[in-house]
């Protein structure tokens, strides 16, 4: 089956700094990659997507990229706020009717004011 | 309406008790999704039904049972859990039909078995 790793699994940084959450996926087959925000205590919210034929997308301070050879694919969080403060987790996902959701360890990260 | 309902919001229950959970969606998503999170952990996919069917069971003990009665409703039932049963339990939701398209969450039942 499919295995999603996640780096770093907690993160800290100076509110207005990036901060930068890698993954890694195992199966071939995954096709789909979003990522979601999780507060304590609520349900995990979709933050950005991308699919497997696009290399990058970007929404405003949030961009993710994908290299597909490697496997690997990143999020990027430039001019982070408080309120950024969350566990990210991602994911990687088969598509065939239904979607098949590996998650990722998640990372929590801390913005300092 | 772009909600997935989860009811109850939270559930405490004996090891002899059986207790239903509820999960609604009306966005005419045909895909619906049962997950279980441990506390600092992400969560882990149990059941999925598509079209009302039962898709995928991640070997999950059949102490937990799933029913799908319509599109719109999926239940897990609960019958003699045990306290590492404890947990966030997720609902999700996604079209069919459309690949490569999100997964809506509910805000989940917190379980916790004594």
């Amino acid at each position: 089956g499919e295995n999603v790793e996640q780096h770093p699994s907690t993160l800290s940084v100076q509110e207005g700094d990036s901060a930068v959450i890698k993954c890694t996926y195992s199966d071939s087959a995954s096709n789909y990659f979003p990522w979601y925000k999780q507060e304590l205590g609520k349900r995990p919210q979709l933050i950005i997507d991308i699919r497997s034929n696009v290399g990058e997308k970007k929404d405003q301070r949030i961009a993710v990229t994908l290299n597909k050879t490697a496997k690997h694919f990143s999020l990027h969080i430039t001019e982070t706020q408080p309120e950024d403060s969350a566990v990210y987790f991602c994911a990687a996902t088969i598509s065939g009717g239904y979607q098949k959701v590996t998650f990722g360890t998640g990372t929590k990260l801390q913005v300092i004011p | 309406d772009t909600e997935v309902t989860q009811t109850p919001k939270h559930l405490v229950m004996g090891m002899t008790n059986k207790k239903s959970l509820k999960c609604e969606q009306h966005m005419g998503h045909r895909a619906m999704y049962w997950y279980k999170q441990k506390a600092k952990k992400p969560p882990e996919l149990m059941f999925v039904y598509s079209y009302e069917k039962l898709s995928i069971n991640e070997s999950v003990p059949s102490r937990f049972s799933p029913e799908c009665p319509n599109s719109s409703l999926l239940n897990l039932h609960l019958h003699a859990l045990q306290p590492e049963d404890s947990a966030l339990y997720l609902c999700a939701s996604s079209p069919t039909g459309h690949l490569n398209t999100e997964a809506f969450f509910g805000q989940g039942t917190r379980l916790t078995v004594v």
